[in-house]
């Protein structure tokens, strides 16, 4: 019930390409859903963020896709670029909880090629 | 860039040792948070903290302990190191009424 699962595990792109990251969720209680990006040697930052109320939310090339009926979302890439090159964590989480906590997908490690 | 500082960043150490890992952050958030990280793999909710005086244990079962005696002070501690520590540890923070989490830099942490 408090899982999140993330697939795939590591993903190759060529730069221009258009990675995407998919997670899916058990609990239906969770309504917040942040993605994360970690670079080597340095804490996971904030990236983009959505709510079950809006099936797609857009930050400059990065795009979250939501399907609440699946209980899934996607993390999209446009126009990928070598600096992109990071390990990408979904989570999931309730709005504005007192606990905050976040349970996290297990992680996709992102490669764009130049 | 998120204000919130963790010492060391790296450290080995032999088993049986007692470390505390450091947790600072100075943008006054009340909630602070112990996640424990394997490589290539998710972050565990191990601790976290309402505020000062306040902790609590996470997710995932561990052998450490935390004290919030300033607010902006989170510090986690292992009586005794033992290579099953081995990890990193990533401290972050929240401000209450609000989603984000800041994170720190992490300490990777390697028991012998």
């Amino acid at each position: 019930q408090q899982q999140v699962k993330q697939s795939p595990q590591s993903l190759i792109v060529q730069k221009g390409g258009i990675p995407i990251i998919n997670c899916a969720y058990e609990n239906t209680a969770f309504d917040y859903f942040p993605w994360y990006q970690q670079f080597p040697g340095k804490g996971p930052a904030l990236l983009i963020a959505i709510r079950p109320d809006v099936s797609e939310k857009k930050e400059g090339r990065f795009t979250i896709s939501f399907n609440k009926s699946a209980k899934q979302f996607s993390l999209h890439i446009m126009d990928s670029q070598p600096g992109d090159s990071a390990t990408y964590f979904c989570a999931a989480s309730k709005w504005l909880s007192n606990t905050g906590k976040l349970i996290f997908g297990q992680g996709t490690t992102l490669q764009v090629k130049p | 860039e998120a204000d919130i500082y963790q010492t060391p960043r790296y450290l080995v150490i032999g088993t049986g040792k007692k470390i505390t890992l450091e947790c600072s952050q100075t943008m006054g958030h009340d909630k602070m948070y112990w996640y424990q990280q394997d490589p290539g793999m998710e972050l565990h909710l191990i601790h976290y903290s309402y505020g000062v005086n306040s902790t609590e244990k996470g997710d995932l079962s561990s052998e450490s302990t935390v004290s919030r005696i300033r607010t902006e002070h989170f510090p986690l501690t292992l009586e005794s190191a033992r290579p099953s520590h081995t990890s990193q540890y990533l401290c972050a923070s929240r401000l209450a009424g609000a989603n984000e989490q800041y994170f720190g830099p992490g300490t990777r942490l390697t028991v012998t």
